[in-house]
């Protein structure tokens, strides 16, 4: 059974690019979550999908969005990099709100250059 | 706003010894706590999770314990091996569709 699927694994960006980040929930779940990791950090919520709507959204600025598609898996975008923005970048699923936990993926290391 | 502490921020400690990684967490109305190993520059693998009316989860070595009254979760390891090193997260559960995170406990293993 695959569990949470994110791509690409690292990327490296100019500052003022954009960027997309894809995720593929684990088989069975319903909800998608983005989280940002500074390095030394927790992570930090940023937003969750749930029936291809945004359910919820974290203190992120409007630079970034995201998106759910009805197979489930989602996109994050991040418009106008900042140096800041370098994290890891995770993402989880569950089912509804996290009943029976979360699932979390390997991660997409974005470097801003 | 639920604020998630871990402590110790880091610890070291021989191969073999017991331990406990300590939690705490402001709010105590959460549905469930997780706790997470995390190795470097890797995502976030669950250990164990608590549900809020659970005092205790099992895992081989792994036991949680949850205090919702005192705001408090440990996590205890048994016989520490070098393969433990890693970071320990834990992670408050309020509703809200969002995980509330602490900083994380560093543990090094040392053969």
């Amino acid at each position: 059974d695959a569990g949470v699927t994110q791509s690409p694994t690292h990327l490296i960006k100019t500052r003022g690019q954009q960027v997309t980040l894809r995720c593929s929930p684990k088989s069975g779940h319903d909800t998608v979550s983005w989280y940002q990791q500074a390095l030394g950090q927790g992570p930090q919520f940023i937003f969750q999908y749930y029936e291809e709507e945004e359910r919820q959204r974290g203190n992120f600025p409007d630079r970034f969005s995201g998106h759910q598609f009805p197979n489930y898996s989602s996109e994050l975008n991040v418009n106008a990099l900042l140096l800041g923005d370098s994290a890891l970048y995770l993402c989880a699923s569950s089912l509804w709100e996290g009943t029976y936990g979360y699932t979390f993926g390997s991660g997409t290391r974005l470097t801003v250059v | 706003k639920q604020e998630v502490t871990q402590i110790p921020a880091a610890l070291s400690v021989p191969e073999g010894e017991n331990l406990v990684l300590n939690c705490s967490f402001t709010d105590s109305a959460i549905y469930n706590l997780q706790w997470f190993r995390q190795d470097p520059g890797k995502g976030l693998t669950s250990l164990l999770l608590i549900q809020s009316s659970q005092r205790e989860q099992t895992s081989g070595r792994l036991n949680a314990s949850l205090d919702k009254s005192s705001g408090r979760s440990t996590l205890y390891i048994a016989a520490s091996q070098p393969g433990d090193s890693a970071t320990y997260l834990c992670a408050a559960n309020s509703g809200y569709s969002t995980l509330t995170f602490g900083k994380g406990t560093m543990l090094l293993v040392s053969p």
